[in-house]
């Protein structure tokens, strides 16, 4: 049973537009969630994260929303790069905790065209 | 500061053998998880160390698998013997806190581990 799903496995956006990718979670416990990117031949790398107790979170050209009652997240990035392109995994937590383990989305791959 | 590091990077081995992963976490990181992704899939956590103790095991497949981190230092995972279903990308990852807010995980490269 996959509690942590994105339902699309690739998106393709125009340099400059904005990219947004989604990520919904069955488990109500879940209270922290992160996104990660990773590229080809690399681990995947830290790119944002976000409380239960807020709805938005934004780092540079990243934002991160949740809609709790949804359960549902969504990573926006405008504007979209080149080296934007890779894929992005969601990944969600419990704060009281079991001991930190991420559970994973099986990722969307993003493209962006020049 | 060095990050985490996985050793050997691809390893391809027979249906049957024994095959040892490596991981060297951050220095200072107490936390070290072991993550696995097949063929594509979603990566699924397999075990969590706290220093040297194994603080969640609940991902592990099956007693074919086995972890250990001596020391609180590296740890290594070992496959013996490898099944087929095996084959798959074998990720460490390394946080210095395991509190949620804070649990910031640094991933190696990987192993990606072939079972013909």
């Amino acid at each position: 049973d996959q509690q942590v799903k994105q339902n699309s496995p690739s998106l393709s956006v125009q340099e400059g537009r904005i990219s947004i990718l989604n990520c919904d979670y069955t488990n109500s416990m879940f209270d922290y969630f992160l996104w990660y990117k990773k590229y080809p031949a690399e681990g995947p790398t830290f790119l944002i994260s976000i409380s239960s107790i807020k709805d938005k979170n934004e780092d540079g050209r990243f934002t991160v929303f949740l809609n709790k009652s949804a359960k549902h997240l969504s990573l926006h990035i405008v504007p979209s790069q080149p080296g934007d392109s890779a894929v992005y995994f969601c990944a969600a937590s419990r704060f009281y905790n079991q001991g930190g383990k991420l559970i994973f989305g099986q990722g969307t791959e993003l493209s962006v065209k020049p | 500061e060095a990050g985490v590091t996985q050793f050997p990077s691809h390893s391809v081995i027979e249906k049957g053998q024994t095959v040892t992963l490596r991981c060297d976490p951050i220095s200072g990181h107490d936390n070290l998880y072991w993550y696995r992704r097949v063929m594509g899939k979603e990566i699924k956590f397999l075990l969590h160390f706290v220093k040297e103790s194994k603080q969640d095991e609940s991902g592990m497949p099956n007693n074919r698998f086995l972890a250990e981190r001596t020391g609180g230092t590296y740890s290594t995972l070992k496959v013996q013997p490898a099944e087929l279903e095996d084959s798959g990308v074998y990720f460490c990852a390394s946080s210095r806190t395991a509190i949620a807010a804070k649990n910031i995980q640094y991933f190696g490269a990987g192993t990606r581990l072939s079972v013909l």
